[in-house]
């Protein structure tokens, strides 16, 4: 069963380093996301990519995050200079219009 | 603006027992209404969808859900729980999730299972 896919499973980092956050969705689907979850909080949106585009972003998608699909097949979100608060589960998602969202395992981002 | 809310955000229930999970959405259009499960170190996984057919939605490994537009909720239920439905489970409201809207998540709800 095809699925979306995410790497490293856990990075830690200093604070202040750039982070860049893998995903491969599944290969037929048109609509890419990017999710965090800090622990023990709600899943929170960060972006929406369609058509080689954001097309949409959350308040936290600031300055400092950006997203990129290099190569057709990749699906990376970079954060410039990491902070503390930053440190959360980085969740890749993807759809092409069934409804439904198939999450990757997650990219767990500890920033020290 | 949409948003779910998820009351109580620990559930405890003997195995055997009723599950029942809350939801209660807001949204200014017709919603989209979904079911998420997460167990330790995975991510979401669907388990059942509202997408304005039957009212009743079935889902995988038991669950139901049952969209109520007058009391505006989407509650989950299993009608007897096993230790492996110990999990943390989302539910989330999009607008149009066909054309690439966000999902709005709720603040998810622990389920232990007592044996």
């Amino acid at each position: 069963e095809p699925e979306v896919t995410q790497t490293p499973s856990h990075q830690v980092t200093q604070m202040g380093q750039e982070v860049i956050l893998r995903c491969v969705p599944i290969s037929n689907h048109l609509y890419f996301y990017w999710y965090r979850q800090i622990l023990g909080q709600k899943v929170e949106f960060l972006v929406s990519f369609y058509n080689n585009e954001i097309s949409e972003k959350s308040e936290i998608f600031d300055d400092q995050f950006s997203v990129e699909r290099p190569d057709g097949s990749n699906f990376t979100l970079k954060i410039r200079s990491t902070k503390l608060e930053d440190s959360a589960m980085y969740f890749c998602a993807s759809t092409r219009t069934s409804g439904e969202l198939f999450f990757g395992e997650g990219s767990r981002l500890t920033v020290l | 603006a949409q948003s779910v809310t998820q009351l109580g955000s620990h559930v405890s229930v003997s195995e055997g027992a009723l599950v029942l999970l809350r939801c209660n959405y807001s949204s200014s259009v017709p919603p989209y209404l979904f079911w998420y499960v997460q167990y330790p170190n995975q991510g979401l996984q669907l388990l059942l969808k509202y997408t304005s057919a039957a009212t009743l939605v079935k889902g995988i490994n038991g669950f139901e859900a049952e969209f109520k537009k007058s009391e505006t909720s989407f509650h989950l239920t299993k009608p007897s729980a096993h230790m492996s439905d110990a999990a943390e489970y989302f539910c989330a409201v999009s607008e149009s999730p066909n054309t690439g809207n966000q999902f709005y998540f709720g603040t998810g709800t622990s389920l232990t299972v007592i044996p």
